[in-house]
């Protein structure tokens, strides 16, 4: 099956700092990739699309200069987190898909801001 | 606007069968996904149902009416690995693909 990886697992940053998530379709060209946010006990609730090599389409009330989104290749996506502050501290996860193929979804990145 | 509703909590015990349903109201409708998480990982495929009517995986079985808005998941012979939130996910017609706010089931033995 298609695998997605995201890097880092898990980070822990400093308020005011910039993060910086990767994802990667391992095994597979991804033309989407989707970002999403999931607090606590919550749904996962989108961010933005993108697609490779042209700017991402943010969700109503997604800043898109908080969170950076770079989609340069067929494989890899980054979401950068700008001058993070406690309340962006969440579970991120990246999907992938080719064309109109499933979702396939990375293993998140648990951002904790203090 | 975009509605899905699950019901929050679960319980069921080993060895039971449960249902799960799911009542959407979407812009658009081009599939309608099940997955499967556990705490602090990512969603997992189980199911996809794009035409009405019932589609068997194993143990799992997804049911969907568009007519009616509806789909149920449904797990046959509960394991306690089976523990975890459902997510019921609609695609709608920008592509995009819509959660819902995920079932926590409970398997207890």
């Amino acid at each position: 099956g298609a695998v997605v990886s995201q890097h880092p697992s898990r980070v822990i940053c400093k308020s005011g700092t910039s993060v910086k998530i990767e994802c990667r379709s391992l095994d597979f060209q991804a033309t989407t990739m989707f970002w999403y946010r999931q607090f606590p006990k919550q749904s996962l609730m989108l961010m933005a699309t993108s697609n490779e090599g042209s700017k991402a389409t943010y969700e109503q009330g997604v800043e898109k200069d908080k969170f950076l989104i770079n989609h340069a290749s067929l494989t890899l996506s980054t979401l950068t987190v700008t001058s993070a502050h406690p309340e962006d501290s969440s579970f991120y996860i990246c999907s992938a898909r080719r064309f109109w193929e499933e979702q396939y979804f990375g293993p998140g990145t648990r951002l904790t801001v203090t | 606007g975009q509605n899905i509703d699950q019901p929050t909590e679960m319980t069921a015990t080993e060895g039971a069968i449960v249902q799960i349903n799911c009542t959407y109201q979407t812009s658009g409708f081009n599939g309608l996904f099940w997955y499967q998480q556990h705490a602090g990982e990512a969603p997992t495929f189980l199911s996809y149902n794009v035409l009405d009517g019932l589609e068997e995986k194993g143990r799992f079985s997804s049911f969907l009416s568009r007519s009616k808005g509806y789909s149920y998941l449904l797990l046959k012979e509960l394991q306690m690995k089976d523990s975890a939130s459902y997510l019921c996910a609609v695609r709608d017609n920008t592509d995009k693909l819509i959660f819902g706010t995920g079932t926590r089931l409970q398997v207890f033995p």
